[in-house]
């Protein structure tokens, strides 16, 4: 069946401007999660949800990031004002959900790569 | 959440056997340890989870002894194309904390 898929794939935006970016997770997957990974380094947690609710945003860099989740599927993560520091590659995953805690295989989707000049 | 510690490379050759330890010092009790794969360009994909003793797939094995302050990541005889970036992770929740990771490199 079809993985997790994520819109756009590349995205060049200018210092400033406000960004979008989609993740489809795969169809039945409760829990979903967005990751950053700059340059050469490891994955940033940023934040997750469970069904339509987000139980942890710690991860979330500062308040120009949000998230939302609707329908328990699509997800769109919101960058506001961009900056330089945001590029990086930006990576969905999602999992199911079993007897209240989420099974670990996690499946990810291909990333969306933001540049912001 | 505990925190991992694994080498952050290691060079082989086709054909070894690839041992990569994680080390995780404060384990909570609940936790389990997961090991993820990493290519240039892809997300991660998962490899293995364990909570103790021995787990073997048709990828890996993972070995835990019985104090689970560690646990090794077994490849038997890695080709190219299991060069990549392994990530030990260790929680109870669905918070995965990545570290850097170990890049393993195979060499012909």
């Amino acid at each position: 069946g079809a993985g997790v898929s994520q819109s756009p794939s590349n995205k060049v935006t200018e210092k400033g401007k406000d960004v979008e970016l989609r993740c489809d997770p795969i169809s039945g997957h409760t829990a979903l999660y967005w990751y950053r990974q700059s340059l050469g380094q490891g994955l940033e947690f940023l934040i997750y949800f469970q069904g339509n609710s987000a139980p942890d945003k710690s991860g979330l860099p500062s308040d120009r990031f949000s998230a939302e989740r609707t329908g328990g599927s699509v997800s769109t993560l919101t960058i506001q004002r961009t900056q330089q520091e945001d590029s990086a590659v930006y990576l969905c995953a999602s999992s199911e959900w079993t007897s209240g805690r989420a099974v670990y295989e996690q499946y990810f989707g291909p990333g969306t790569r933001l540049t912001v000049t | 959440l505990a925190k991992t510690t694994q080498p952050i490379s290691m060079d082989s050759y086709e054909g070894q056997e690839v041992n990569i330890t994680c080390s995780h010092n404060n384990i909570a009790t609940n936790d389990y340890i997961t090991w993820y794969q990493q290519f240039p360009s892809q997300g991660p994909r998962f490899i293995i989870q364990g909570y103790k003793t021995k787990v073997t797939n048709e990828v890996a094995s993972l070995f835990i002894p019985a104090d689970r302050k560690s646990s090794t990541l077994s490849l038997p005889r890695v080709s190219l194309s299991d060069t990549a970036v392994y990530y030990c992770l260790v929680g109870d929740t669905d918070k995965l904390i990545f570290g850097t990771g170990t890049r393993l490199q195979v060499f012909p």
